[in-house]
């Protein structure tokens, strides 16, 4: 069964610290990976998905399939990034996506 | 642009009353669609989506029922809500292989 597992529901720190928001995956098959963000007040929008490769608003993923990780990362947190990130996954084409449960990210002055 | 609308944004509603739930996509056409249902520690959990004109598929048994009339619009509905069923609905779209774009979300409360 596919699942997505973010162990941490919230994470606080500090301004210009390092930041990695924790993703697991369950897969059989070749998924592919995203990360959502939900600022406050905002609609969930996507971040970042594995197959683009690419960096937005200073954050990377790399999917690990070793592992079956797609860790968030960010080498200098700032306060804007505080929001709520949901990791997902799907098999690809026209099929719902498997959400993790969310993790809060505080980052605090 | 391709838009997403949900109506109403909020909702209070007593226990044993229906609800319906309105989803409307602009500038696209024959989009899959999805309703999924945001409650508090329990994150994004997928209840209906929709790959055409009267084509629902469910993922989870519960009191609540999916409608697509028209190929731009998804109906969330239930006969008679239960307090379990409050929380934040999502509608969302995806357009072949593209990635799930979101609505703003109703948030119903449940009495």
């Amino acid at each position: 069964a596919q699942r997505v597992t973010q162990p941490e529901k919230l994470l606080s720190v500090f301004k210009g610290a390092p930041v990695e928001l924790k993703c697991n995956y369950s897969y059989s098959g070749s998924p592919e990976l995203f990360w959502y963000v939900q600022y406050s007040r905002q609609r969930l929008q996507l971040l970042l998905r594995h197959i683009s490769r690419e960096s937005i608003k200073g954050f990377t993923a790399d999917l690990n399939k070793g592992e079956t990780s797609f860790h968030l990362k960010k080498p200098f947190a700032q306060e804007e990034d505080s929001a709520m990130y949901y990791c997902a996954l799907s098999n690809a084409g026209n099929t719902p996506l498997v959400f993790g449960k969310g993790t809060r990210l505080s980052v605090i002055a | 642009s391709q838009t997403i609308h949900q109506w109403p944004a909020t909702l209070v509603q007593p226990v044993g009353s229906p609800l319906s739930l309105e989803c409307t996509v602009e500038g696209t056409s024959n989009p899959n669609l999805y309703w999924y249902r945001q409650a508090a520690g329990r994150g994004l959990q997928l209840l209906f989506y929709s790959v055409g004109i009267g084509q629902i598929s469910s993922e989870v048994p519960q009191n609540l029922s999916a409608s697509r009339p028209q190929d731009r619009q998804f109906i969330l509905s239930s006969k008679k809500l239960l307090l379990s069923d409050s929380g934040f609905y999502l509608c969302a779209r995806s357009q072949g292989t593209d990635t799930q774009y979101f609505g703003p979300g109703t948030r119903l409360t449940v009495l």
